[in-house]
């Protein structure tokens, strides 16, 4: 079954502390992307990567960190530097090129800090 | 500086009647629009898509307008049903860059 898989689908962190959100596809997708979602808010993109060892920031990459050292893996690094980081986080895979190809989206992880 | 808007942030439609959906755009180089559907504590599911040299695309109970003129595209749900009560978020790109996504609509279907 190809898809997108994120874990975990909730984490707490205590303050001061990093967390690490995985994400793993078998779409074969050269490209993948991290989102964040706060209430009432659209997804804002926080990196992507168009290839392995590549990858580039997003609206709101401050106080976040990525690694693309496979194909197939996108791990989020949530800092200590980020702010605000409890939120909901979406990652999400497409082919690279082509104006007509749609990006699909992982379940989600929920971020809380406390 | 918000180049996608969805400014209804809810809607409330009664089941078996029309739901529409808006979006405006400020960015003309936009060529490429896409809807999502998303449940609480799930990822965006696409929906439909259309490009800039359409203006309707049908799917089944979906319809996306596209008024390249105005700016503004909207989905058409006919008929509503209650399984459709979700977030729809619509979003915009050109070329192969970054999709920009709006705030999103929640919409109800009221049984």
């Amino acid at each position: 079954d190809g898809g997108i898989t994120q874990s975990p689908k909730y984490l707490f962190r205590k303050e001061g502390q990093n967390v690490t959100l995985s994400c793993e596809q078998n779409l074969n997708h050269d490209a993948m992307y991290w989102y964040r979602q706060d209430p009432g808010q659209g997804l804002r993109l926080i990196y992507y990567s168009q290839i392995v060892n590549d990858f580039q920031k997003g609206d709101i990459a401050e106080g976040y960190s990525v690694s693309r050292e496979k194909k197939e893996s996108f791990p989020l690094t949530v800092t200590s530097a980020q702010k605000n980081p409890t939120a909901f986080y979406l990652c999400a895979s497409s082919i690279v090129g082509g104006r007509e190809n749609t990006i699909y989206f992982g379940e989600g992880s929920w971020l809380t800090v406390v | 500086d918000q180049q996608v808007k969805q400014n209804s942030p809810s809607l409330s439609v009664q089941e078996g009647r029309i739901s529409i959906l808006n979006c405006d755009y400020t960015n003309s180089m936009f060529d490429y629009f896409l809807w999502y559907k998303k449940y609480p504590a799930e990822g965006p599911t696409f929906l439909i898509s259309i490009s800039s040299i359409k203006d309707k695309n049908e799917d089944g109970r979906f319809t996306v307008f596209l008024n390249k003129s105005a700016k503004h595209l909207s989905l058409h749900i006919v008929p509503s049903q209650p399984g459709d009560s979700a977030v729809y978020f619509c979003a915009a790109k050109w070329s192969a860059r970054q999709l920009t996504f709006g705030s999103g609509t929640q919409l109800t279907v009221l049984p």
